[in-house]
């Protein structure tokens, strides 16, 4: 069973550009989460999707949104990216269970770096 | 505000000793505590889960506990191994919020052979 994808693995871009970032998620998981993992804040929780609608969001900037598509593949954009925007982004799948979530299983990152 | 608190932040151990790493938080309502091991580049993987009325939780040579009363949580690894050097991140989630976790700041171990 494959587990989750994400794409690109690393990339730089520059100050005021744009990324996305994609994730797919396990088979048959309809959850997909996205985290932002940096050396001085560690892992913040940035937004859950279930059915292509959000259902979470963390405390971050609009700057940052996401989607997820009927497939349950998702995609997360930053805008305007700024320097503390490096960082590496994990996205995570479940199985979605109320309001028990199951066990995470998360993806290797795309490592980010803003310059 | 959800807190998630770890110590120690790193630790160094010899190859085949035994350690035992701390997890408090402040999460309410609390749903479960996960304990995650995160090598450096990769994704955290999850090594135990535990919900309010489990105490222990066994996965191989990693043993973790949880005090929902005094909400402390620890993370026991036997006879380690030189594959143990990783982070080890507590993560607590909050019966209302789905996976909008509250992650700890890990602690660093490292095995020395």
């Amino acid at each position: 069973k494959a587990g989750v994808t994400q794409t690109p693995r690393y990339l730089i871009k520059t100050r005021g550009q744009q990324v996305t970032l994609s994730c797919s998620p396990i088979s048959g998981h309809r959850s997909v989460s996205w985290y932002q993992q940096t050396p001085g804040q560690g892992l913040q929780f940035l937004f859950e999707y279930f059915s292509e609608t959000q259902r979470n969001k963390g405390n971050f900037p609009g700057r940052f949104s996401g989607r997820q598509f009927s497939n349950s593949r998702s995609e997360m954009n930053v805008s305007t990216l700024e320097l503390g925007d490096s960082a590496l982004y994990l996205c995570a799948s479940s199985l979605f269970q109320g309001r028990v979530t199951g066990e995470l299983f998360f993806g290797e990152g795309s490592r980010l770096t803003v310059l | 505000k959800n807190q998630v608190e770890q110590s120690p932040q790193s630790l160094i151990i010899l190859e085949g000793k035994n350690c035992t790493l701390q997890c408090n938080y402040t999460v309410s309502p609390f749903s479960n505590l996960r304990w995650y091991k995160q090598d450096t580049g990769r994704g955290p993987v999850s090594l135990t889960i535990m919900t309010f009325s489990e105490n222990t939780k066994s996965n191989g040579r990693y043993t973790a506990t949880l005090d929902a009363d005094t909400k402390q949580s620890s993370l026991h690894i036997t006879a380690s191994q030189l594959s143990d050097s990783a982070s080890y991140i507590c993560v607590v989630s909050d019966d209302n919020a789905g996976n909008m976790l509250t992650f700890g700041g890990g602690t660093r171990l490292m095995v020395k052979p």
